[in-house]
């Protein structure tokens, strides 16, 4: 099972914001940089954010990401009906020497 | 344009054996780092299997530790995945992904289009 734990869905109507939480301990988000991933359904996942909240060529700024501790959080703003997707947030986990994705959450715009 | 196409997925008998490939192009596939991460049908992503640049270092979830084992040729600009004692529960679409960066702040940069692997009888 996941070590990084997210809410399973979360939605909100167009144009509006939410966010998606992600929690982990100091093994894993308290000591490395987090990423986020974005899986539009049917196809592979895309690098979103990396580094907690740096974003690559061609990810808009209404994708944003933020570290506290030991837990993580992206958050969509301007909400869009393409953002319909699968959000996971990933990390290396020191104890475990392993990558550990979050349980992932699901976006729904209303 | 960076590009990663895996090969090899099928329908496998529960115990039996399969080797993914992962063709890479676009970089220099000899100075990254690369993984397998899969995800079973319906269900979240799970992190397989990790491969250094030059081979040095490998590791393994433990889910599969024992069973499979990661390899490159460089020459080749290709990935595999050597996957034995097949069960159910590891059906799944496996995706090659490209490692960025240093730890603590390494990240998966680019995704193939996934190849999947059916265990079943």
């Amino acid at each position: 099972q996941s070590v990084l734990t997210q809410p399973p869905s979360v939605s909100a109507a167009p144009g509006q914001k939410v966010t998606i939480s992600c929690s982990g301990s100091s093994s894993n988000i308290g000591n490395n940089y987090v990423s986020w991933y974005q899986q539009l359904p049917g196809t592979a996942p895309k690098l979103l954010i990396y580094e907690n909240n740096k974003r690559p060529s061609g990810i808009p700024d209404r994708f944003s990401g933020s570290r506290s501790g030991t837990s993580a959080t992206l958050g969509i703003t301007g909400l869009q009906t393409g953002d319909e997707a699968d959000f996971y947030c990933g990390t290396w986990d020191n104890s475990l020497s392993a990558y550990v994705f979050g349980t992932g959450t699901k976006v729904t715009v209303l | 344009e960076v590009q990663l196409v895996e090969s090899g997925g099928g329908l496998v008998q529960p115990g039996g054996s399969v080797r993914l490939s992962c063709a890479a192009s676009g970089f220099t596939f000899s100075s990254n780092s690369m993984n397998w991460v899969r995800q079973a049908p319906g269900k979240g992503l799970e992190w397989v299997s990790y491969i250094s640049s030059g081979s040095s270092a490998t590791h393994y979830a433990d889910s599969v530790k024992g069973r499979i084992t990661i390899s490159r040729d460089d020459a080749k600009n290709s990935l595999y995945l050597q996957m034995n004692s097949l069960r159910a529960e590891d059906t799944a679409v496996y995706y090659c992904v490209r490692w960025w960066g240093v730890l603590p702040a390494a990240t998966f940069d680019y995704w193939g289009q996934g190849t999947l692997v059916t265990v079943s009888s």
